[in-house]
């Protein structure tokens, strides 16, 4: 199936740094979402995007729904232990009945205490 | 956030038997729901769109006859494995779209892990 470029595809990183990834595509998007999985368990929705270049915020993540409707990021400022797990963007579609998401690649994020 | 929930978590069975996974949204209707599956490392993959009332629609290279969808209900999903075979053992995952609120957002179940033997 169709997917997204997610990067990085991980990253290593110590506690108090500020992490930043992103998704491209080359389709148009009305819609992103950004999900956080832990091993094991289902993606946990942590910001959705509806307009192209707003900008949201959830605690120490905030996300941005890129101008050209094509890309989105995410940072993570001063991370902390438990922002450890795979991050995945996923994109919704102009039209269609069925509204899929198409998700990215996802990016693992491991945090040195 | 909404709540969605699966059973069962895990669950281990025979080659050549079905295994039913249930989804079902607490919180909210859902006149949509997904069923994916995830393979370690990878990202999901959806395999289908549940619609209240009517037929899946089914993903390229999915089978409708492998993967049974039923969505009796606002609230309830469900995904028959059948006759399943050890390539199948897999981490099924659905989701339920809320648009309630003027919103348009998709939650997770927290997964299923089937293991064939």
């Amino acid at each position: 199936g169709q997917q997204l470029n997610q990067s990085p595809q991980s990253m290593f990183i110590q506690e108090g740094e500020d992490v930043s990834m992103n998704c491209t595509s080359s389709s148009i998007f009305n819609t992103w979402l950004w999900y956080k999985q832990d091993p094991g368990e289902g993606p946990v929705l942590l910001i959705a995007l509806y307009k192209a270049g707003e900008l949201t915020s959830n605690g120490r993540l905030t996300a941005q729904f890129g101008i050209t409707r094509k890309d989105s990021f995410l940072n993570i400022s001063a991370s902390i232990p438990s922002d450890v797990g795979i991050y995945f963007c996923a994109g919704r579609t102009l039209g269609g009945a069925t509204n899929k998401l198409i998700f990215g690649t996802g990016t693992l994020l491991a945090v040195q205490p | 956030g909404a709540v969605v929930s699966q059973h069962p978590s895990r669950v281990i069975c025979k080659s050549g038997t079905s295994v039913k996974i249930e989804c079902r949204s607490l919180d909210f209707q859902a006149t949509t729901m997904f069923w994916y599956r995830q393979f370690p490392k990878q990202s999901l993959m959806l395999m289908a769109t549940s619609n209240e009332g009517s037929k899946a629609t089914y993903e390229q290279g999915v089978e409708k006859d492998k993967f049974l969808i039923n969505h009796a209900s606002l609230t309830l999903s469900t995904l028959t494995v059948t006759s399943a075979h050890p390539e199948d053992s897999s981490f099924y995952i659905c989701s339920a779209r809320d648009t309630s609120g003027g919103a348009d957002t998709q939650y997770f179940g927290p997964g299923t892990r089937l293991t064939v033997l």
